[in-house]
């Protein structure tokens, strides 16, 4: 139980783009996901939370005309990255929780390559 | 902000061997997780704890709540091969809050 899928797992796009990443629980229904960034050799940051039916809360320093978090279900969040650019190039790992007690459980990371 | 402090930072052991990381904080945490990441994935969750003191096993490994609430270890004993990746802590300082991340263990074992 609590399986979390991300696709694309990889996605490669030209400056200027937008790419979206699906977040989906599979066996569960997640009232709250979240979305992280990780650089290499470092730990996860959290960018944003998203509760199913209102707006996401981003954390100090995202911009969220830059990312767009939309949770329109239970089971589903999208994150699109806007006119992306190289800097943007991360490994982006979602995660997902059925309440407020409850354990987060992380899907398998999308890698950003932006040229 | 709220920082969890993990060590060691790295670790190649020989395989066999028991194998010890451990995270503190200044502040009281409710909750404390652990974590692996292997290369190129998402963080597997090891090990949830919710009360002081707790201490709990998973296999070979086993975690304890430290009683003051700032602090938590990860034991892994007779370590093996497929225990190389990335080790970490995590904790939230209020139900439901977010988690706050360790910089993680990179543990490396030698066959």
């Amino acid at each position: 139980g609590a399986v979390v899928s991300q696709h694309p797992s990889w996605v490669i796009c030209k400056s200027g783009t937008s790419v979206k990443i699906e977040c989906r629980s599979l066996d569960f229904q997640a009232t709250t996901m979240f979305w992280y960034r990780q650089f290499p050799k470092q730990s996860l940051m959290l960018m944003a939370t998203s509760n199913e039916g209102s707006k996401a809360t981003y954390e100090q320093g995202v911009e969220k005309d830059k990312f767009l978090i939309n949770h329109a279900s239970l089971t589903l969040s999208t994150l699109t990255v806007t006119s992306a650019h190289p800097e943007d190039s991360s490994f982006y790992i979602c995660s997902a929780r059925t309440g407020v007690w409850e354990t987060q459980y992380f899907g398998p990371g999308t890698r950003l390559l932006v040229l | 902000g709220q920082q969890l402090n993990q060590s060691p930072q790295s670790m190649f052991i020989q395989e066999g061997e028991d194998v010890s990381m451990n995270c503190t904080s200044s502040s009281i945490f409710n909750t404390w997780l652990w974590y692996k990441q292997d290369p190129g994935e998402g963080p597997v969750l090891l090990i949830a704890l919710y009360k002081a003191g707790e201490l709990t096993s998973n296999g070979r490994l086993t975690a304890q709540f430290g009683i003051t609430r700032k602090d938590s270890f990860l034991n892994i004993s007779a370590s093996i091969p497929s225990d190389v990746g990335i080790y970490f802590c995590a904790g939230t300082r209020e139900y439901g809050n977010k988690l706050v991340f360790g910089a993680g263990t990179i543990l490396r074992v030698k066959s």
